[in-house]
């Protein structure tokens, strides 16, 4: 069975971009969760989406936003990209309803803003 | 405020010295804690998940338990390839979603 999976694997961009990350989860899972570990900080929740909803998201300013497709996989918008944005952007995905307890991660996305 | 800590920030072992990482924890209603290893670079990888207090998880070298307070990783007789950080987090019952990490614990393994 395929994990999940993200894109692009680097991406590299400057000050005041926009960033789009991608993410798409384990067959039949139907929840996506986005994170950021920064170096130092640990893993700080960004966003989860559940059957195409927003259902929570973290303490992170609006320029983050995201949207779930149909087929579930997910994209992460970072706007008006500044220095502190720097990181690994991770996704996890879970089963959706009652059962949806573990989390499983996708690689990651390593963003870096000069 | 739901919070994980865990200790110590890195530990080194002999390979067959056997450890326990410490994952202290306050969450308003447990729905589940969770131990993951990630390595440099890398998604962190599940390993775990334990519900209620005296559970006990087992992969290998590697055992969960669960307190009410705190949860153990023990490992045994590690080896090299056991070389990475292990995350714990937890998940209330609020549903949000989230997990809540402690920042880890980086183990060495040396030969």
């Amino acid at each position: 069975e395929a994990g999940v999976t993200q894109s692009p694997t680097h991406l590299i961009k400057t000050r005041g971009q926009q960033a789009t990350l991608r993410c798409s989860p384990i067959s039949g899972h139907t929840s996506v969760y986005w994170y950021q570990q920064a170096l130092g900080l640990g893993l700080q929740f960004l966003l989860w989406y559940d059957e195409g909803e927003e259902r929570n998201r973290g303490n992170f300013p609006p320029r983050f936003s995201g949207r779930q497709f149909p087929n579930y996989s997910s994209e992460l918008n970072v706007n008006a990209l500044e220095l502190e944005d720097s990181a690994l952007y991770l996704c996890a995905s879970s089963r959706g309803g009652l059962l949806n307890n573990e989390q499983f991660f996708g690689p990651g996305t390593r963003l870096t803003v000069l | 405020e739901d919070q994980v800590t865990q200790s110590p920030e890195a530990l080194r072992l002999q390979e067959g010295e056997s450890s326990s990482l410490n994952c202290s924890y306050t969450v308003s209603g447990l729905r589940g804690l969770f131990w993951y290893r990630q390595d440099p670079g890398k998604g962190p990888e599940f390993l775990f998940t334990l519900y209620s207090a005296g559970e006990e998880k087992e992969k290998e070298r590697l055992k969960a338990t669960l307190t009410k307070k705190e949860s153990f990783l023990h490992i045994t007789a590690p080896k090299p390839e056991d070389s990475a950080t292990y995350l714990c987090a937890v998940r209330s019952f609020r549903n949000t979603g989230k997990l809540i990490f402690g920042q880890g614990t980086t183990l060495q393994v040396k030969p």
